[in-house]
């Protein structure tokens, strides 16, 4: 059964924190995303990964970074967190090449900077 | 950024009814996928749709990619309450490997 697991479901933090998200897939997915999910606004795309060290913006990654050193793990970067940064936040995985494959989900971190 | 507007944004029916949802955009897509995501989960792929024109059918969801392959319909026939979700479109860049989004429906059927 496929899987992406995000580290946390719920986290709060403090405005100016670092914040890392987490998100592991056990289906040697080449590709990988992150996405934030606001209410009216679908989600947006903040960053994506090809390939391990490989990284492409998206459309909204201002005030967010991304590390992918292995090719199962996708990490997401908050330098400082800001309020306008509590959002719900999705992973995803799907495999590589110019076909539309399938995007697999994770669960959600749902994040609130105070 | 190529953007995806559906509706409507809410819907609330009674069981048995039928609904259209509708994706629309100004860009034209080398596919489109169906998603719907239900509360405390990620989205779940429901179908993909990629010749213009296609109609696919999944048990009562009737999916359809318009044409021009800029819109795309999905269509519930004798709504349950198990629909009940958030039903997102997202159409694919050129490449094929990027998806944009769209604003999203958010389903109730009523038992």
């Amino acid at each position: 059964d496929v899987k992406v697991t995000q580290s946390s479901r719920y986290l709060v933090k403090r405005t100016g924190e670092k914040v890392f998200l987490e998100c592991v897939q056990d289906m040697d997915h080449e590709n990988m995303f992150w996405y934030r999910q606001d209410p009216g606004l679908g989600l947006r795309l903040i960053y994506f990964s090809y390939d391990v060290k490989m990284k492409e913006k998206g459309d909204i990654p201002e005030g967010y970074s991304v590390s992918r050193e292995k090719k199962e793990r996708f990490s997401l970067i908050l330098e400082s967190a800001s309020t306008n940064q509590t959002s719900m936040y999705l992973c995803a995985s799907s495999l590589g090449g110019s076909l539309p494959y399938e995007q697999y989900f994770g669960p959600g971190t749902r994040l609130t900077v105070t | 950024t190529q953007l995806l507007e559906q509706s409507p944004q809410f819907l609330s029916i009674q069981e048995g009814e039928n609904l259209t949802v509708y994706c629309n955009s100004s860009s034209v897509f080398s596919s489109l996928q169906w998603y719907r995501q239900e509360p405390g989960e990620g989205p779940v792929l429901l179908v993909t749709v990629v010749t213009g024109g296609e109609v696919k059918k999944l048990k009562r969801l009737t999916f359809q990619f318009g044409d021009a392959r800029k819109d795309s319909s999905l269509h519930i026939t004798a709504a349950q309450p198990g629909d009940t979700g958030l039903y997102l479109c997202a159409g694919a860049s050129d490449t094929g490997n990027q998806f944009y989004f769209g604003t999203g429906t958010s389903l109730t059927v009523i038992p």
